[in-house]
């Protein structure tokens, strides 16, 4: 069974930083472009990033390019999401995905989410 | 950046019914659309991909159909559990990829 579980979210300054974690298990991660999917409360979805399967690719929406950077460690099945720069409008359950497909680039469309971790960015 | 306006906001309707939700695109997208459902309190599920293909799981009353810059979602004969919000996602060209501001699925 595919699982993602994020970690990593809490209580921060505009201005701070915090690393958000997401722990993969139950398919080949190796083969899997993932991303992260943010919600603010009550709203909408927003794609934030995506990274490639082998980490040589790296993407990010405009609203957190240079502020946000993403990564992934293929010998641990964990993918990171560094926030930098915290403002108040990023405060939003932030999703992490699974690609649905393991061709390459990626397709972009997710087929497996965890349950989010919730960031708060607050004065 | 391409924007997704997905109508209606809201669509209320009784178990049994049919509901027809649907997605437009700024522009030309091919069939790289997708839709998700999404429950209080849940992660989005992934419906329907590249505009009209099930995914792995997902009830047959559900279907997508559409190419270009319009798209529909058709649930056929509403179950209890199919009331939620619906988002569509578009993927072509990505980066960014962008959704739709969603449509609430509400019982009558």
């Amino acid at each position: 069974e595919v699982q993602l579980v994020e970690s990593g979210g809490g209580l921060k300054q505009p201005g701070r930083s915090l690393r958000l974690s997401c722990a993969a298990s139950g398919f080949t991660f190796t083969n899997y472009a993932i991303h992260w999917v943010r919600q603010a409360p009550g709203k909408g979805l927003e794609w934030v990033s995506s990274i490639s399967a082998t980490g040589g690719s790296a993407y990010y929406g405009d609203s957190v390019k240079g502020r946000f950077t993403i990564s992934r460690d293929n010998s641990k099945n964990t993918v990171h999401l560094q926030l930098n720069s915290l403002r108040v409008d990023d405060t939003a359950l932030y999703y992490c995905a699974k690609d649905r497909s393991t061709r390459v680039p990626s397709s972009g469309s997710f087929d497996s989410w965890g349950r989010g971790t919730l960031v708060t960015v607050s004065s | 950046e391409i924007v997704l306006t997905q109508s209606p906001a809201t669509l209320s309707l009784s178990p049994g019914e049919r509901a027809t939700l649907s997605c437009r695109a700024s522009q030309n997208i091919n069939t790289f659309l997708a839709w998700y459902q999404q429950k209080p309190g849940q992660a989005p599920r992934l419906l329907i991909y590249d505009a009209s293909n099930r995914a792995t799981g997902i009830p047959a009353r559900f279907s997508g159909s559409g190419s270009g810059t319009d798209f529909t979602l058709t649930i056929s004969s509403l179950e209890p559990e199919d009331f939620a919000v619906y988002y569509c996602q578009q993927r072509s060209n990505w980066p960014p990829i962008t959704f739709g501001q969603g449509t609430r699925l509400e019982i009558k």
